[in-house]
């Protein structure tokens, strides 16, 4: 079946270093969507990517979607201790076009010391 | 923007209880929304699509008499857990906004489920 794979599953960085976190798909995808859950909370939509080798910046984060639609990227540049959470992505399930029905990969934990 | 409320936030109960969970849309018509499931420290799991006036569509391996289930409205889903056992403790977490269209998912706060 469709799995979508992210690595890696922990990060430590100290603040102001750079964060990446690689996710790929078994199957070609109509869209990727990145979610943001900081501890305790509930996962907060963070942005879409539709279009093959599209890259799109919100302030400090950077998201690419791969040429094959297999893969994605989100980076972020000089992390801050706001930036600490559970970074997912998210396709749609069974290689469908919906926006609601999603299969997330495992998601990267990322902390950041002062 | 759009908001999706969930109660309650936390549950304790004894094994054997039924516990019901809310999701509703506050400022937007949902006809279909989805129950996640969340262990500590993993990803969420798509449970179940919850569709107003029809019934749900479950995932593979995820038993529709035990999670029951309701979209009476174009703004609230109902889950819930029948007999529920120490195994079935999670954080469940359902969603709405998504469907046709380029509409994100917006999720509600969730609910911690933690069955003595």
């Amino acid at each position: 079946g469709q799995q979508v794979m992210q690595i890696p599953q922990y990060q430590h960085v100290q603040e102001g270093e750079d964060f990446t976190t690689y996710c790929n798909s078994s199957t070609t995808l109509s869209n990727i969507q990145w979610y943001k859950q900081r501890p305790g909370g509930h996962p907060v939509f963070l942005i879409q990517l539709v279009k093959s080798g599209e890259v799109k910046k919100q302030k400090r984060l950077t998201f690419q979607f791969g040429e094959a639609k297999k893969n994605s990227s989100l980076h972020i540049t000089a992390t801050q201790t706001t930036d600490v959470g559970t970074y997912f992505c998210a396709g749609p399930l069974g290689g469908g076009t919906s926006y609601g029905k999603l299969t997330f990969g495992q998601g990267t934990i990322l902390t950041v010391h002062p | 923007g759009a908001v999706v409320s969930q109660h309650p936030s936390r549950v304790i109960c004894k094994s054997g209880t039924s516990v019901k969970i809310e999701c509703r849309s506050l400022d937007f018509q949902a006809t279909t929304m989805f129950w996640y499931r969340q262990f500590p420290k993993q990803s969420l799991m798509l449970m179940a699509t919850s569709n107003e006036g029809s019934k749900a569509t479950y995932e593979q391996g995820v038993e529709k008499d035990k999670f029951l289930i309701n979209h009476a409205s174009l703004t609230l889903s109902t889950l819930t857990v029948t007999s529920a056992h120490p195994e079935d403790s999670s954080f469940y977490i359902c969603s709405a906004g998504g469907g046709a269209g380029n509409q994100p998912q917006h999720f509600g706060d969730g609910t911690r489920l933690s069955i003595l």
